[in-house]
């Protein structure tokens, strides 16, 4: 069936770093890649999403990559700061419209 | 509201009891979702409906989970004879229909079977 995993399940930077999370992907019908946000006691957030026509996109400080060859792809933060500090869930969404989730990235920001 | 809204938050019961789990989705949203998540874990996909129907229901555990979406807008997830293996957050998501669209998410009812 069609898996997700996540590295690294932790991950701790000091302020001002970078952070990268990488993911691959099993169904190489997915065309749809969104990265969560989560963040204690709530619900998943949407922070950025890729679409599998693109190599590459950026939304100020985020990134995101995707190798659709490898079935690879990653989340990078730029200038992380304390308030990054939060679970991540990078996901694929297959061509049967299902979402499958990796198991997340703890991410710590230290100041 | 704007968002997706799940009730009850929080829901404590005794083992071998049903209970009910409602999702109200964003107005207009088609997909729907559930999601179970354990402590420390990602969301595990339960069932995802596509309207009134059940696209996908590969997730649902055993056959004592059961979900229903009568009218294509509110659902409710039902488990019987509940066990504390249950003990989880259950997430509802919603999203417009199409493999492009993101998938927006409730806060969650966390069910504790004791």
């Amino acid at each position: 069936g069609e898996n997700v995993e996540q590295h690294p399940s932790t991950l701790s930077v000091q302020e001002g770093d970078s952070a990268v999370i990488k993911c691959t992907y099993s169904d190489s019908a997915s065309n749809y890649f969104p990265w969560y946000k989560q963040e204690l006691g709530k619900g998943p957030q949407l922070i950025i999403d890729i679409r599998s026509n693109v190599g590459e996109k950026k939304d100020q400080r985020i990134a995101v990559t995707l190798n659709k060859t490898a079935k690879h792809f990653s989340l990078h933060i730029t200038e992380t700061q304390p308030e990054d500090s939060a679970v991540y869930f990078c996901a694929a969404k297959t061509s049967y419209d299902k979402v499958i989730f990796g198991p997340g990235t703890s991410l710590s920001v230290i100041p | 509201g704007a968002g997706v809204s799940q009730t009850p938050s929080n829901k404590v019961t005794e083992k071998g009891k049903y209970v009910e789990l409602r999702c109200d989705p964003i107005s207009g949203h088609t997909a729907l979702y559930w999601y179970r998540q354990s402590l420390g874990q990602g969301p595990e996909f339960l069932i995802y409906f596509q309207g009134t129907g059940a696209a996908d229901d590969s997730g649902l555990p055993n056959d004592r989970f059961f979900a229903v979406r009568p009218e294509g807008s509110v659902s409710t997830l039902k488990i019987q004879r509940t066990e504390r293996g249950d003990s989880a957050v259950y997430l509802c998501a919603s999203s417009l229909f199409g493999v492009n669209t993101e998938a927006f998410f409730g806060q969650g009812t966390r069910l504790t079977v004791v």
